[in-house]
């Protein structure tokens, strides 16, 4: 039980375009998704918290016109990066929070390695 | 807020031997603990967690782990480690109250045949 999947598991896009991932909880239902950003041998920096049916809260530095967050549904939310430059190559990692049992434990995806070229 | 420091960011070690990965935190609030090992482009997978109860805590693949209050620290621990464990481990706190993570920058562990 509790696994989140991550589509695309890796995308390469040009300069200027829009990718857009996906991550679903399978088997509970998420009240709140979380993104990461990774960089290479670097620890996971929390982007944006995403609660079903609001909108998402950001964290300090992050551009919230940039990295589009939906939460449309209990398990699936979705992050768009628009206008992607070079410097938005990095691994992208979603989480989700199961909303019963108390929600100390959070389930993490696959990730989703971006490069722009 | 909480903050968590892994002091070592590579760790080599022998076959069968034991291994020790130090974390510590600090948080003005109780806590929830947990260790998570990371494989090359791959997401997180839950190693442990502390919650509450019994300091000592017992997860997968052999690994174990001590909340020690008093040293704001919660050590992973191995007593035989294997080349399958080659890895990135990363120690998190997540604030009582709080539903976000706070992650260390990570130890790599490798494995020596």
């Amino acid at each position: 039980g509790a696994v989140v999947s991550q589509h695309p598991s890796w995308v390469i896009c040009k300069s200027g375009t829009s990718v857009k991932i996906e991550c679903r909880s399978l088997d509970f239902q998420a009240t709140t998704m979380f993104w990461y950003r990774q960089f290479p041998k670097k620890s996971l920096m929390l982007m944006a918290t995403s609660n079903e049916g609001s909108k998402a809260t950001y964290e300090q530095g992050v551009e919230k016109d940039k990295f589009l967050i939906n939460h449309a549904s209990l398990t699936l939310s979705t992050l768009t990066v628009t206008s992607a430059h070079p410097e938005d190559s990095s691994f992208y990692i979603c989480s989700a929070r199961e909303s019963s049992g108390g929600g100390n434990e959070q389930f993490f995806g696959p990730g989703t390695r971006l490069t722009v070229l | 807020a909480q903050s968590v420091t892994q002091l070592d960011s590579q760790v080599p070690v022998f076959e069968e031997a034991p291994v020790e990965l130090r974390c510590n935190y600090s948080s003005s609030v109780s806590v929830y603990l947990f260790w998570y090992v990371q494989y090359p482009n791959q997401g997180l997978q839950l190693l442990l967690k502390y919650l509450s109860g019994s300091t000592l805590v017992k997860g997968i693949n052999g690994f174990e782990a001590e909340f020690n209050k008093s040293q704001t620290s919660f050590h992973l621990r191995k007593p035989s480690v294997h080349i399958s464990d080659t890895a990135e481990y990363f120690c998190a706190v997540k604030g009582a109250g709080s539903y976000q993570l706070t992650f260390g920058k990570g130890t790599k562990l490798s494995v020596i045949p």
